[in-house]
């Protein structure tokens, strides 16, 4: 099982540019969402999706979009970066919304905005 | 409000000596707490969650914790560390509320041989 994939692994942007992070699970999951990590703050979500056609914000929404077609994609549009979105993105799936579900993380998206 | 706290950024333990990560929580009802681990380049892996039940929970890579209510502590153990736990350790609450879980800081552990 490939589990969660995200594309790509590392990203240089400049300020102003656009580009949207990939995120792709393959176990049937209904939740996802994307976190970013930043030293000394943990993790923090961005946005999430509890299932096709929805989706809601979290904690640092400002900056980014999401959309959820299908039950597998769930990507992230920065529209204009900024430096300050520089950081580590993790996008990751459960298999429902329950708190006692395991969340599965994709290997992260290092994103630099110069 | 909800929160987690992980007092350590940074513990240095030789290889073979015991480990003991520390996690406080913040939550007014039953808490679901789960520990991560995030190997240097990798996404975070789950090593163990409590529920309910037992309050001490074993996990993978020979990890248990121990839920104390009174202390609002979810400690992370290790009896014997092996060069290869060198990683960052995250501590998480599930909640019910809009962000499912709140995530400690991390603590970012080094493995001296």
């Amino acid at each position: 099982n490939a589990g969660v994939t995200q594309t790509p692994k590392f990203q240089v942007l400049k300020t102003g540019q656009s580009m949207t992070l990939q995120c792709a699970q393959d176990m049937n999951h209904e939740y996802m969402s994307w976190y970013r990590q930043d030293p000394g703050m943990g993790l923090r979500l961005i946005h999430y999706s509890v299932g096709a056609g929805i989706t809601d914000q979290g904690e640092v929404p400002n900056g980014y979009n999401v959309s959820r077609s299908t039950t597998e994609d769930f990507p992230l549009r920065l529209l204009s970066a900024a430096p300050s979105q520089t950081s580590v993105y993790f996008c990751a799936s459960s298999y429902s919304e329950g708190l006692d579900t395991e969340a599965f993380f994709g290997q992260g998206t290092r994103l630099t905005v110069v | 409000a909800q929160s987690v706290t992980q007092p350590d950024i940074h513990i240095t333990v030789s290889e073979g000596a015991s480990l003991e990560l520390r996690c406080n929580y913040s939550y007014g009802a039953t808490p679901y707490l789960f520990w991560y681990v995030q190997s240097p380049g990798q996404g975070l892996q789950l090593l163990l969650k409590y529920f309910s039940g037992d309050t001490l929970v074993q996990g993978i890579k020979g990890f248990e914790a121990e839920f104390k209510r009174s202390q609002s502590s979810f400690n992370l153990r290790k009896p014997s560390v092996h060069w290869s736990d060198a990683a960052e350790y995250f501590c998480a609450v599930g909640t019910s509320g809009t962000y499912k879980y709140i995530f400690g800081t991390g603590t970012r552990l080094k493995v001296l041989a």
